[in-house]
């Protein structure tokens, strides 16, 4: 089966620096996603991403905040300058079109000291 | 606001044996998509099962079936004979068909498998 590659799988920073966590969605999706996880909590979307535009977003997703697909096959989540709370999981998914299935990948645990 | 909720924890079943797990949500809307994910100590999401609501029947994938009651907003999974790797956290969502962009996720369940 087909899967979204997520990478680093884990990434430690310290306060007030910027992160880029890094996706490459499946070839053929044309819906991309982030979503966050804080330890022990219930996963929380962030962005939705379709036709290099940024079509919805939480209020999580505030100004520190930005995606980019800066070429045909990465998707990336930009945190300008870290907290401490940025700490938690962070799924990239996508999708083949609306309303069929959601791919997620396998995870980047973000670490902010 | 759509919802999602999950009463239970934490569940246990003994292996080989039959548990249920419990969803309930709440919309207004009158069609839309649920979804049980799949949680290992990886953490990797994992899609288990999907039910559309204008399906009347139950979704079954292998051992995994739902109890879909759409009225009363009752989303639960089943998972028969069961196994140790069945263990893991379990996420019930909810997305709207109308508005493709958010799904929700309800709190999870953390299923122990007993040997």
């Amino acid at each position: 089966e087909p899967e979204v590659t997520q990478t680093p799988s884990h990434q430690v920073t310290q306060m007030g620096q910027e992160v880029i966590l890094r996706c490459v969605p499946i070839s053929n999706h044309l819906y991309f996603y982030w979503y966050r996880q804080i330890l022990g909590q219930k996963v929380e979307f962030l962005v939705s991403f379709y036709n290099n535009e940024i079509s919805e977003k939480s209020e999580i997703f505030d100004d520190q905040f930005s995606v980019e697909r800066p070429d045909g096959s990465n998707f990336t989540l930009k945190i300008r300058s870290t907290k401490l709370e940025d700490s938690a999981m962070y799924f990239c998914a996508s999708q083949a079109g609306l309303n069929e299935k959601l791919f997620f990948g396998s995870g980047t645990q973000l670490s902010v000291l | 606001a759509q919802t999602v909720t999950q009463s239970q924890p934490e569940m246990s079943v003994q292996e080989a044996e039959t548990v249920t797990l419990s969803c309930t949500y709440d919309t207004s809307e009158s069609d839309y998509y649920l979804f049980w994910y799949k949680q290992p100590p990886s953490r990797q999401m994992i899609l288990v099962i999907r039910q559309e609501a204008y399906k009347q029947q139950n979704a079954t994938e292998n051992r995994f079936s739902v109890n879909f009651q759409k009225a009363a907003k009752s989303f639960s999974l089943k998972i028969s004979d069961s196994q140790l790797g069945d263990a893991a956290m379990y996420f019930c969502a909810y997305r709207s068909a109308f508005r493709n962009n958010d799904m929700r996720f309800g709190a999870g369940t953390r299923l122990t498998v007993k040997p």
